[in-house]
């Protein structure tokens, strides 16, 4: 079944330093869509970065970068020189070819302090 | 400004009021999809929509109805609401072309507390 597993509910890094946020996924469908997602306080949903299964290499946007390893089923985010800013809740999500959903983790929240 | 709209942003009703929540989006995207937030669970899928007339179920469906007359609107009905429906909801759109790798753009989503 189709699953995505974010274990770290809290998150704290100093400003300036880099953060890798964890996310495992499961699903049998040879096909999907790996998405994160950023939820500031304010309530609205970002998108920050996507990642194919098929892709070769991993995806970046800007200081977001996803180190995804296909064979152990993560999708791992990486902010690189955190400002304080990004303190929010991270979502992690799955879109399968098959079923059109699109499944969540349950968050990471991240708080970055100077 | 592409945007999707959900109307009201917030609203306290009491149980077994029948209520509908608005969406709507300027895109033309074909996909769109409603979702409950709650502490602990992150984001649960309700129905969504691959086009005109085309509704499916998500994770959490028991108590909600949907319809998708026009592209551009997916309303969330509650026909008797309960409160354990008490949660945010955003909407959300997506295109298409591509499918799997189009992000979805939400709303600002409505919080709802139902009595």
């Amino acid at each position: 079944a189709q699953k995505i597993t974010q274990t770290q509910p809290g998150m704290f890094v100093q400003e300036k330093e880099a953060v890798t946020l964890d996310c495992t996924y499961d699903t049998s469908d040879p096909s999907y869509g790996l998405f994160w997602y950023k939820q500031p306080s304010s309530g609205e949903m970002i998108f920050l970065i996507y990642q194919g299964s098929y892709d070769q290499q991993n995806a970046t946007e800007g200081r977001y970068s996803l180190n995804f390893q296909k064979a152990r089923k993560s999708a791992n985010l990486v902010i690189s020189a955190s400002q304080l800013g990004d303190s929010a809740m991270y979502f992690c999500a799955m879109r399968e070819m098959d079923t059109d959903k699109l499944i969540f983790g349950t968050g990471t929240r991240l708080q970055v302090f100077p | 400004e592409a945007q999707v709209t959900q109307n009201p942003r917030y609203l306290i009703t009491v149980t077994g009021k029948k209520l509908t929540v608005t969406c709507s989006q300027n895109m033309n995207h074909e996909y769109m999809s409603w979702y409950r937030q709650d502490p602990g669970l992150g984001l649960r899928q309700i129905y969504y929509s691959m086009n005109v007339e085309v509704t499916d179920k998500g994770d959490v469906p028991e108590g909600y109805k949907v319809s998708r007359k026009e592209k551009r609107n997916f309303p969330l009905i509650l026909e008797s609401p309960s409160p354990n429906q008490t949660s945010l909801y955003f909407c959300a759109s997506s295109g298409t072309g591509g499918r799997i790798n189009q992000p979805q753009h939400f709303g600002d989503g409505t919080r709802l507390s139902i009595l």
